[in-house]
Parts: structure tokens; C-alpha cells; sequence
């Protein structure tokens, strides 16, 4: 089956840039996908990488390395509503696997 | 556009019955619905991928004579979890795929869960 690790929890403050990471062993996946979840809510999609690189989408952006079995999500300019968790998730055609999530606080 | 509305958002119910959750479309259609289960601050955990028209595909380790699903129309998916106990105490959550596309050139819809209390 297919393992996707993430940092458990990340802290950092307002204005500040994150990477969340994701390393994953597993292969044969369309693509690499990232989530935001707020606490009893619904996850929203932010980002996708079908392809090795960058993908940038506003103050968010993510990367994906096939060969590093390796992405992250990158959030700039960090806001204190960016305080949510954050999911990676490999997507095998419909079928998609998610990560066990990072929770981000972002602080004053 | 791409609205998922999941009925109830919160259920109280005594084990031993059975409850029953939408999960809606608004705005389009989809063929593919998926439901999944979340524990407090641990990951989506797929239960079963729902078709349209067709028997749910579950997940393994998943019962799916508790864990009831139906998908009767392009719009509506149902999960049924019968004879609940505590133990299925939990948030449920559904997401859609729009009709035609995959999930490499759409992003999942979520609907925004339903936290099921088994008393």
C-alpha cells in the first residue's frame, strides 16, 4: 500500500513562510495533491502537481519530485487563518490517499 | 460552483439504531462519490468509492453490511450505518467527482461532514 508522512504539526508566525513536507513510498500515482482542513470542517482543495516542479497558486505554491519520492507545500506570507491542518494526498485515477495531515499554528 | 451539502452536519443517536447521511451535489453531477471517516486530528480515511448506478467499491476492513451505500441518482449518495455502536462514533465525510472528469484534472468536492455521536 502506499505510506505518506508528514510532519505531525508545524508552528510559525503571522507574515512567515512554511514548508510542509510529504515523503511518500509509493509510485505509479497521477499526482500529488494538498488539502486544507479547518477544524469541523470540510478539506478544500489548494493545490495539485501532476508534474515534477512548482506549482505556485497565490501565497501558496507546491512542489512535487518523483525521483526524491518528496513534495511539500510552501505558504507564504502566513496568516493567522492559515491555521488549519494540511493533508497531502496521492491520487490514483478516482481512487485518492491522504496523508496523515500537519497542523499548522500560525501566532501573532 | 461545485457545491457538496452533507445532511446532517451532526446526529445523536442510541446504539443499537440506524442512521442515514446525504451527500448532495448541488451544482453538478457526479458520478463518483467517495465517503470517508475522520478521527480527531488523524487523516481521511477512505471507506468506499460510490457509483452511480452501481454497488459501492469499499475499502477493506470496511463492513459494508453496517456500512450501508447508495448512490441512486447522479446528485445523491447515501451512507447508512446500521446498528450503530460507540465505536462508530465519528466524523463522516463524503466528496464527489464531477461527472466526466478524473481526479487528475478536478479537485475532490467535499461535502462538510457529519459528526455521528453513538450514545
Amino acid at each position: 500500500g502506499q505510506s505518506l508522512e508528514q510532519p505531525s504539526e508545524v508552528t510559525a508566525v503571522e507574515g512567515a513562510i512554511v514548508q510542509i513536507n510529504c515523503t511518500y513510498q509509493t509510485s505509479g500515482f497521477y499526482g500529488l495533491s494538498w488539502y486544507q482542513q479547518h477544524d469541523g470542517g470540510a478539506p478544500t482543495f489548494l493545490s495539485y502537481n501532476a508534474l515534477d516542479g512548482l506549482e505556485e497558486t497565490g501565497r501558496f505554491s507546491s512542489f512535487l519530485s518523483r525521483s526524491d519520492s518528496y513534495g511539500y507545500l510552501l505558504l507564504q506570507e502566513l496568516q493567522m487563518k492559515d491555521s488549519a491542518s494540511y493533508f497531502c494526498a496521492v491520487d490514483y485515477n478516482n481512487d485518492m490517499r491522504f496523508g496523515a495531515g500537519t497542523r499548522l499554528t500560525v501566532k501573532p | 460552483g461545485a457545491v457538496v451539502s452533507q445532511h446532517p452536519s451532526w446526529v445523536i443517536c442510541k446504539s443499537g439504531t440506524s442512521v442515514k447521511i446525504e451527500c448532495r451535489s448541488l451544482d453538478f453531477q457526479a458520478t463518483t462519490m467517495f465517503w470517508y471517516r475522520q478521527f480527531p486530528k488523524q487523516s481521511l480515511m477512505l471507506m468506499a468509492t460510490s457509483n452511480e448506478g452501481s454497488k459501492a467499491t469499499y475499502e477493506q476492513g470496511v463492513e459494508k453490511d453496517k456500512f450501508l451505500i447508495n448512490h441512486a441518482s447522479l446528485t445523491l449518495s447515501t451512507l447508512t450505518v446500521t446498528s450503530a455502536h460507540p465505536e462508530d462514533s465519528s466524523f463522516y465525510i463524503c466528496s464527489a467527482l464531477q461527472a466526466g472528469a478524473s481526479s487528475y484534472n478536478s479537485p475532490l468536492h467535499f461535502g462538510n461532514g457529519t459528526r455521528l455521536t453513538v450514545t
